[in-house]
């Protein structure tokens, strides 16, 4: 079973400061994974995708890393805003023997504070 | 494309109440996912529909629980006999093409059942 993690759970950090938020998964198999953003009471924005044959993509100040070997993903954020403050989630989509799978299995987040 | 959308946004029910939710995805995405989503943990599998076809269900999906989406467009979410534990934010996702693209969600139902 396809187990992803994504720790701390929590983190706080000063306006301006570079960070990384981590994901690792225990099944290498995946088709692709999915980094998405929520603010409190709301749905998931997505923000990027990386297919499991890329390294990495990048989207403004947002760059997501993969390595599938090692089962982790990193989602670095340049420049942090207190606008970026928000629960930042990944999500894997496994590889079947018939293909891609249909669901996305999620980790908890990591709920991200930007004080200015 | 004004992206998927879903309704109603806020329930509060009694429980051994039946709830209904409405998802409406982005136009022409034939594929369409529901999860459910308790405070602190990330979204959960419930059910996939490709079209009108639901070809997916995860044991989380009881007996009580019923998804439809007939002709392909919008798709609806029923409880039968809520239980405090069905609350919860159910998020619904859309997405194009293969299996493998992206998913758009919904802002989500979020359920009360007291």
């Amino acid at each position: 079973k396809q187990e992803v993690t994504q720790i701390p759970a929590a983190l706080s950090v000063p306006e301006g400061e570079n960070l990384v938020l981590n994901c690792s998964f225990t099944d290498s198999a995946i088709y692709n994974l999915q980094w998405f953003r929520q603010d409190p009471g709301k749905g998931l924005t997505s923000l990027l995708l990386i297919q499991s044959s890329q390294r990495e993509q990048t989207s403004g100040r947002l760059n997501a890393s993969l390595d599938k070997s090692s089962g982790r993903s990193t989602l670095y954020i340049a420049a942090s805003q207190p606008g970026d403050s928000a629960t930042y989630l990944c999500a894997v989509r496994l590889l079947l023997k018939t293909g891609a799978n249909s669901k996305l299995t999620f980790g908890k987040g990591i709920t991200l504070s930007v004080r200015p | 494309d004004t992206g998927v959308s879903q309704d109603p946004r806020h329930k509060i029910t009694k429980r051994g109440q039946n709830v209904t939710f409405r998802c409406d995805p982005i136009s022409e995405h034939n594929r369409l996912y529901w999860y459910r989503q308790t405070l602190g943990q990330g979204p959960e599998f419930l059910t996939y529909f490709q079209n009108e076809a639901q070809l997916e269900k995860s044991r989380l999906l009881s007996d009580r629980f019923s998804a439809e989406r007939p002709k392909g467009s919008f798709s609806t979410l029923e409880i039968q006999r809520t239980e405090q534990g069905d609350s919860a934010m159910y998020l619904c996702a859309s997405s194009s093409g293969g299996l493998a693209t992206e998913q758009y969600f919904g802002p989500g139902t979020r359920l009360t059942v007291t």
